[in-house]
């Protein structure tokens, strides 16, 4: 079975502020893959990043970066010096090889940046 | 535009209607989904087209609903004798299914049905 969990529903956090949302994956594959969504008040979800199960490099995107520890089954995302504009809700999603190409998501984390 | 469309933005409805609902992928993205995001959750897998087949529909609710997809291009959601608990976002995604490439999952706008 395949389950991905965002244990923070709600997170607030004053600009500029590091912030952190943590995501915790379950799957039997050796091989899957892990994405993040941005999901703004727009609705729309803006795909950020995929990794698959055999890199654990950590990766850097700006003011974004991704951990991702095999050992705890976690792909963390942290915003670092926070911006009002990164204020929507974040998906953590799997994707099992054996399951083909659906995607599941996590509940997600409504993440909040008041000026 | 260069993204998913989906059609109609909103769609009000009574329960015991069928409704239909429209999505435009990317043009040259062979794999279609749907998913289904209810208020304040994340997003649940209905279906899953490769061209014009449905290799995985294991997400469908129930037999109240069916998709089809045509052309290897526009994809219809059906959902017949609507009911309340049916109200959600629908969302379709696009991808490119090629061997090597990322693969990643484009989304369209969504369309929220309500039903009354």
């Amino acid at each position: 079975a395949q389950k991905v969990t965002q244990a923070q529903t709600e997170i607030s956090v004053v600009e500029k502020e590091d912030v952190t949302l943590d995501c915790v994956y379950e799957t039997r594959d050796t091989t899957y893959y892990l994405f993040w969504y941005k999901q703004p008040p727009s609705g729309e979800l803006v795909f950020l990043i995929r990794r698959n199960s055999f890199d654990e490099q950590n990766e850097i995107s700006g003011r974004y970066s991704w951990n991702f520890q095999k050992s705890t089954s976690s792909f963390n995302f942290t915003i670092t010096a926070s911006q009002v504009v990164d204020s929507a809700v974040y998906f953590c999603a799997l994707r099992q090889e054996t399951s083909g190409s659906r995607l599941t998501f996590g509940e997600g984390t409504q993440l909040t940046v008041n000026p | 535009g260069a993204g998913v469309s989906q059609s109609p933005s909103n769609k009000v409805t009574e329960k015991g209607k069928d409704v239909e609902l429209r999505c435009d992928p990317i043009s040259g993205h062979t794999a279609l989904y749907w998913y289904r995001q209810r208020l304040g959750q994340g997003l649940e897998f209905l279906i899953y087209f490769q061209g014009n087949s449905a290799p995985d529909k294991s997400g469908l609710p129930s037999d109240r609903f069916s998709a089809e997809r045509t052309g290897e291009s526009v994809s219809t959601l059906t959902i017949q004798r609507t009911q309340q608990e049916d109200s959600a976002v629908y969302l379709c995604a696009s991808s490119l299914h090629r061997r090597g490439a990322t693969n990643e999952q484009f989304f369209g706008p969504g369309t929220r049905l309500t039903v009354l």
